[in-house]
């Protein structure tokens, strides 16, 4: 079954730090991975998208990378700002652009 | 900025009632979709249009829901008769399909409470 789970579920950290997320998916076949970011009361923003020859790509100070041997990704953030407090959503193609299969999303807040 | 508008905002209507959503993708976007999203289920895909001709309703009730694109800047979404269990956040996304790896460019919801 297709299947993407991501982790933790939510995350508490202070402005300023790093944190990274996770994402592990069993998607066969494989066409692409994608981050979105969901601010509260707002539909999802798309921060990256990588391919199978993509093991890292950068938004600013978003980094994801992709293991497609393990089938893993990780989001990871850099100097975390309040406006960061979001869900963070991966989100695996199954070879076609709507067929997407979507992760419930890391709750990831951010204290000052 | 070109965005996804949907209107409206926020419904509350009784149960039997008739909900129709509306969709403006962002002009020049060919593909079209429709998600529904609870805390329970996360984004479920409901509907899905190329070119304006529906390609995927499957994950519609058919018996009360249906998605139309009258035309190439409208997409609407109806829910008749409505029911308490159809209460949810409503997006509608659209993308430029000039590959198979476009990004989805998301409205910000209709948000739908039947009572």
């Amino acid at each position: 079954k297709n299947q993407v789970e991501q982790s933790p579920q939510s995350l508490i950290i202070l402005e300023g730090k790093n944190c990274t997320l996770q994402c592990n998916y069993t998607v066969s076949p494989f066409s692409n991975l994608r981050w979105y970011k969901q601010d509260t009361g707002r539909g999802p923003v798309s921060l990256t998208i990588m391919t199978f020859s993509e093991n890292t790509k950068s938004n600013g100070r978003y980094t994801a990378t992709l293991d497609a041997d393990t089938k893993q990704s990780s989001l990871h953030i850099t100097a975390s700002q309040l406006s960061d407090s979001a869900s963070y959503i991966c989100v695996v193609s199954a070879n076609s652009n709507y067929q997407l299969i979507w992760g419930a999303g890391t709750k990831l807040i951010i204290k000052p | 900025d070109a965005r996804v508008t949907q209107t409206p905002r926020d419904k509350v209507t009784e149960m039997g009632q008739e909900v129709t959503m509306r969709c403006q993708p962002i002009l020049g976007h060919n593909t079209v979709f429709w998600y529904r999203q609870t805390m329970m289920q996360g984004l479920e895909l409901l509907a899905y249009f190329r070119n304006r001709a529906p390609l995927d309703d499957s994950g519609m009730p058919k018996d009360r829901f249906s998605a139309e694109m009258p035309d190439a800047t409208l997409a609407t979404l109806k829910i008749q008769p409505s029911e308490p269990r159809d209460s949810a956040v409503y997006f509608c996304a659209s993308a430029a399909q000039r590959s198979r790896i476009s990004p989805l460019h998301f409205g910000n919801g209709t948000r739908l409470t039947v009572t």
